[in-house]
């Protein structure tokens, strides 16, 4: 069964870090894009970060680029976001996401519609 | 960064109705185009993937249409289990942006 478990959510003080990981089984992790995608309570989506195969690539969104880091271990089937400098906006469910069984569903480099999301792990900035 | 604007923001409706909601991008993103539906306290699910293909799986109440810039995804006769937040994506360009969301809600 294709699975994506996030884990390391929690509470954290405005400017403080925490590092989210995403443990994917069931498909050849190594072989596709993966992303982050975040949802504030009571809001809509907002796509995060995407990080190709090899880690040669890497986009995010603008409120979160020179704060937040995405990264895998292909070897341990993990993906990772590391944030710093976190404020009271980035309070969210944060989802790992990809396209494993839609190859239709992909456009240019990494960009999908994603067919695979874990159940999210929610992260509150606050003091 | 792709703006997609999504209407209606809520819609009542009964069992049996059709719904049809609508996103609209700032600018043409081809056909890559995809719908969601998200029940409260899940992730969401993947209806609809580039502007027209029903993902595997979804009953084919749902469907979906447009070009360019104005894409519309219909649910023909609303179910009891339809009964949802709906969100719109554009993948054609970074970042990926969705739209704000429709919520179908029991009329």
């Amino acid at each position: 069964e294709v699975q994506l478990v996030e884990s390391g959510g929690g509470l954290v003080q405005p400017g403080g870090s925490l590092r989210l990981s995403c443990t994917a089984s069931g498909f050849t992790f190594s072989t596709y894009w993966m992303s982050w995608v975040r949802q504030a309570p009571g809001k809509g989506l907002e796509w995060v970060a995407n990080i190709n195969e090899n880690e040669s690539e890497k986009y995010y969104v603008d409120s979160v680029k020179g704060r937040f880091t995405i990264s895998r271990d292909n070897g341990k089937n993990a993906l990772y976001l590391q944030m710093n400098s976190l404020r009271a906006g980035d309070t969210a469910v944060y989802y790992c996401a990809t396209n494993v069984n839609t190859p239709r569903g992909r456009g240019r480099g990494g960009a999908v519609a994603f067919d695979m999301w874990g159940q999210g792990t929610m992260v509150t900035v606050s003091s | 960064a792709i703006r997609i604007t999504q209407s209606p923001s809520s819609v009542s409706a009964s069992t049996g109705d059709r719904v049809t909601i609508t996103c609209r991008a700032s600018e043409g993103i081809n056909s890559y185009l995809s719908w969601y539906q998200q029940k409260p306290g899940k992730a969401p699910q993947l209806l609809i993937y580039g502007t027209f293909s029903l993902q595997s799986g979804v009953p084919s109440r749902f469907s979906a249409s447009g070009s360019g810039t104005d894409f519309t995804l219909t649910i023909s006769r609303l179910q009891s289990e339809d009964f949802a937040t709906y969100f719109c994506q554009q993948y054609y360009a970074y970042p990926l942006t969705f739209g704000g969301g429709t919520k179908v809600q029991i009329k």
